[in-house]
C-alpha cells in the first residue's frame, strides 16, 4: 500500500463548479499535512497547510481527518487557471515530505 | 532572483554515460533534497543532506551520488546512466526547524537515450 494515495483523475469540470478531492495516509504518526500544486512541467509550489480544525484560503477548503486518516481539498468556483496537478503531501518525523501521485484537475470554459 | 535553482534544465545522453545535476539555494535553508519523478508522475525522494549528515533512500542505486560543499549547494551525480533514469529530477530546500514545505527547483529533465 502506498503510503499517501490519491485519485489520479482527471477531473474535468465547468468554469463555476465546486470541486473536492480526498487522499488517504498509511501512516498514523505523520505530523503535518500540505496541499501542493504542480502545473504541467513546472515544479510543485505549496498551495497551503492542513489543520485539524480546518482551514480555508479564499475559494480553497482544507480538512483533515486523523481518525480516518484522510485529507480533503475543496475548490469552490473553479477558474480556468486552476487545472494543474494537486498533490496530498504528508511530513512524517526525519524532515521529508512523502508525495502521493497527484489529482489532476482540468477546469473547462 | 531565483531561490533554488538548478543546471541544467534539459539533459540529454547516452547510456552508460557520467552526468552531473547542480543545485544552489539562497534561501538560508539548512535542509536540501533531491526528488525525482517518473513518467507516471509520482515524486519519489532520493536524498536529504541536512548539516553534513546525509539520508540515503535506500532504494536508490549506488550509482546516485549527491555531494554537497556547502549548506547552499547539493549537487547529484550519476554514473553509468541507464534506460530507467530518465525522469524529472528536482532539487529542494527547507528549513528544518519548521515542516512548512519545501522550495523546489524548476527540475532537471534527464532523457537517457
Amino acid at each position: 500500500r502506498k503510503e499517501v494515495e490519491q485519485d489520479p483523475g482527471p477531473f474535468n469540470v465547468p468554469e463555476g463548479a465546486t470541486v473536492a478531492f480526498n487522499c488517504t495516509y498509511s501512516n498514523s504518526a505523520s505530523q503535518s499535512f500540505f496541499w501542493y500544486r504542480q502545473d504541467c512541467r513546472k515544479e510543485p509550489k505549496l498551495l497551503m497547510s492542513v489543520y485539524s480544525s480546518g482551514n480555508e484560503d479564499g475559494r480553497f477548503t482544507a480538512q483533515l481527518n486523523r481518525a480516518s486518516q484522510y485529507i480533503s481539498l475543496l475548490i469552490r468556483d473553479s477558474k480556468l487557471s486552476d487545472s494543474a496537478t494537486y498533490l496530498c503531501v504528508v511530513y512524517n518525523a526525519g524532515n521529508m515530505l512523502t508525495f502521493g501521485g497527484g489529482t489532476r484537475l482540468m477546469v473547462k470554459p | 532572483d531565483t531561490a533554488v535553482s538548478q543546471t541544467p534544465k534539459y539533459l540529454v545522453t547516452q547510456m552508460g554515460n557520467d552526468k552531473s545535476i547542480k543545485c544552489e539555494q539562497n534561501l538560508g535553508h539548512d535542509t536540501m533534497y533531491w526528488y525525482k519523478q517518473d513518467s507516471k508522475k509520482f515524486l519519489k525522494i532520493m536524498f536529504s543532506y541536512n548539516n553534513k549528515e546525509l539520508i540515503i533512500n535506500e532504494t536508490v542505486p549506488n550509482r546516485f551520488s549527491p555531494k554537497s560543499p556547502d549548506k547552499a549547494h547539493l549537487n547529484l551525480h550519476i554514473n553509468s546512466l541507464e534506460l530507467g533514469d530518465s525522469a524529472v529530477y528536482f532539487c529542494a530546500s527547507s528549513q528544518d526547524t519548521t515542516p512548512r514545505g519545501y522550495t523546489f527547483g524548476s527540475g532537471t529533465r534527464l532523457t537517457v537515450v
